[in-house]
């Protein structure tokens, strides 16, 4: 299995829902990351997790609250989110946290807030 | 600053004509270096990366990109693009040193005309 499968990949939310995003890989991977895309802008970093245990994040709102139960698996838990938090969010994986064999990225969910 | 340009925010070439991306990087030394590919709303795919050792990196899809350590390049290549190659292509960099997470460049945008 050479893939990160993410969950679900479309989700519209309000702004006082709560709903999580969960991203899977298989490949022994130690490393897995979140980013936040908008739309005709390049990934941004948002957490890092490394052998499931936080080790980066990047200034992010307390609204998105990450979690690694297990070394195959990430979630982001989403609370109170705003219209400009609507993004594409990214899984990603690497083989460590020194990234040298580059990152393997999920497909994606779209995430729409209204 | 430490930084990954990407100075071509669009380019547009035929079908079958070459294809070169270019890309620059910033950093006191030579980072890991990637390209990917993503399609609208989908996730990134690696096409290729350069560690060390030869400068000419061949990647999928009959991609190839040249390592210039004189120049602080690594241009993306294709001899004969085809439409399936429209999409939006990131050069990317695993800086050497303590924050080892990869970044990316500001995108260029490929269209491809019949």
């Amino acid at each position: 299995d050479t893939e990160v499968t993410q969950t679900p990949k479309h989700l519209v939310m309000g702004m006082t829902n709560k709903k999580s995003l969960k991203c899977e890989q298989h490949m022994g991977h130690r490393a897995m990351y979140w980013y936040k895309q908008k739309a005709k802008k390049p990934p941004e970093l948002m957490f890092v997790y490394s052998y499931e245990k936080l080790s980066i994040n990047e200034s992010v709102p307390s609204r998105f609250s990450p979690e690694c139960p297990n070394s195959s698996l990430l979630n982001l838990h989403l609370h109170a989110l705003q219209p400009e938090d609507s993004a594409l969010y990214l899984c990603a994986s690497s083989q460590d946290s020194q990234g040298a064999y580059g990152y393997t990225f999920g497909s994606g969910t779209r995430l729409t807030v209204v | 600053a430490q930084s990954v340009t990407q100075p071509d925010i669009h380019i547009t070439v035929s079908e079958g004509a070459s294809l070169e991306l270019r890309c620059n990087y910033s950093y006191g030394a030579t980072p890991y270096l990637f390209w990917y590919v993503q399609s609208p709303g989908q996730g990134l795919q690696l096409l290729l990366k350069y560690f060390s050792g030869d400068t000419l990196v061949q990647g999928i899809k009959g991609f190839e990109a040249e390592f210039k350590r004189s120049q602080s390049s690594f241009n993306l290549r294709k001899p004969s693009v085809h439409w399936s190659d429209a999409a939006e292509y990131f050069c990317a960099v695993v800086p050497s040193g303590s924050a080892r997470q990869l970044t990316f460049g500001s995108g260029t945008q490929l269209t491809v005309l019949p």
